[in-house]
């Protein structure tokens, strides 16, 4: 089945060490988001991509970077993981269409100690 | 700002009833709003969209209701089962910008 694959399901990391998170997709879409959710709160767009065309959020911190190599993969890096960074990280992509709905992956649970 | 504010936390129903579950939004430029199921550990599903043309849109037991003048949409579920025990969040985009703003969440506990 087309599909929305993020890896790891939980990634455990220290304070300070960088970490890359990966999402992959089979369904060929244009668009890829990341969106960061911590407990209780909204999911919140981080950066998405159109194709190559790259949009950071206004607040994202610059500790968090994306890198997207091709159509099918987007990888999101966090440079220096603070305690404040552990968070469900979700990937999701859509066509780019009005109204297309976005297909999230089953994101990555990310502890840093 | 908030953007899209769904105020309820949490909601509890009986099996068989209906459940409703609201979301409020701010900006007026929003023209499709989604409304996606998140079971824990899991990342959100996609249950039901609509337009801001419409102002309601029914896919089997699921109904959204949308009131732009009050900036208000609703999502009916009717008849609950203990299966849709889970986070409901809803979310809106405006066309040109392939951005989707999410609220909060309500998680639903569905009481068989």
């Amino acid at each position: 089945d087309a599909m929305v694959i993020q890896n790891p399901r939980y990634q455990v990391t220290q304070f300070g060490k960088p970490v890359t998170l990966s999402c992959s997709q089979t369904l060929n879409h244009n668009v890829m988001y990341w969106y960061q959710q911590k407990s209780s709160q909204a999911p919140k767009l981080l950066f998405h991509y159109y194709d190559k065309d790259f949009n950071n959020e206004a607040d994202t911190p610059d500790n968090f970077q994306s890198r997207r190599p091709n159509t099918s993969f987007c990888f999101l890096d966090i440079r220096s993981p603070g305690l404040g960074d552990a968070a469900m990280y979700l990937c999701a992509t859509s066509s780019g269409a009005l109204g297309e709905k976005l297909f999230f992956g089953s994101g990555t649970q990310l502890s840093v100690l | 700002d908030q953007q899209v504010k769904q105020n309820s936390p949490s909601l509890s129903v009986q099996e068989g009833r209906i459940s409703i579950l609201n979301c409020d939004y701010t900006n007026s430029m929003f023209d499709y709003f989604l409304w996606y199921k998140k079971y824990p550990a899991e990342g959100p599903t996609f249950l039901i969209s609509i337009s801001s043309i419409k102002d309601k849109n029914e896919d089997g037991r699921f109904t959204v209701f949308l009131n732009k003048s009050a900036k208000h949409l609703s999502l009916h579920i009717v008849p609950s089962q203990p299966g849709d025990s889970a986070v409901y969040f809803c979310a809106g985009g405006h066309s040109g910008t392939y951005k989707y703003i999410f609220g909060t969440g309500t998680r639903l506990k569905v009481l068989a």
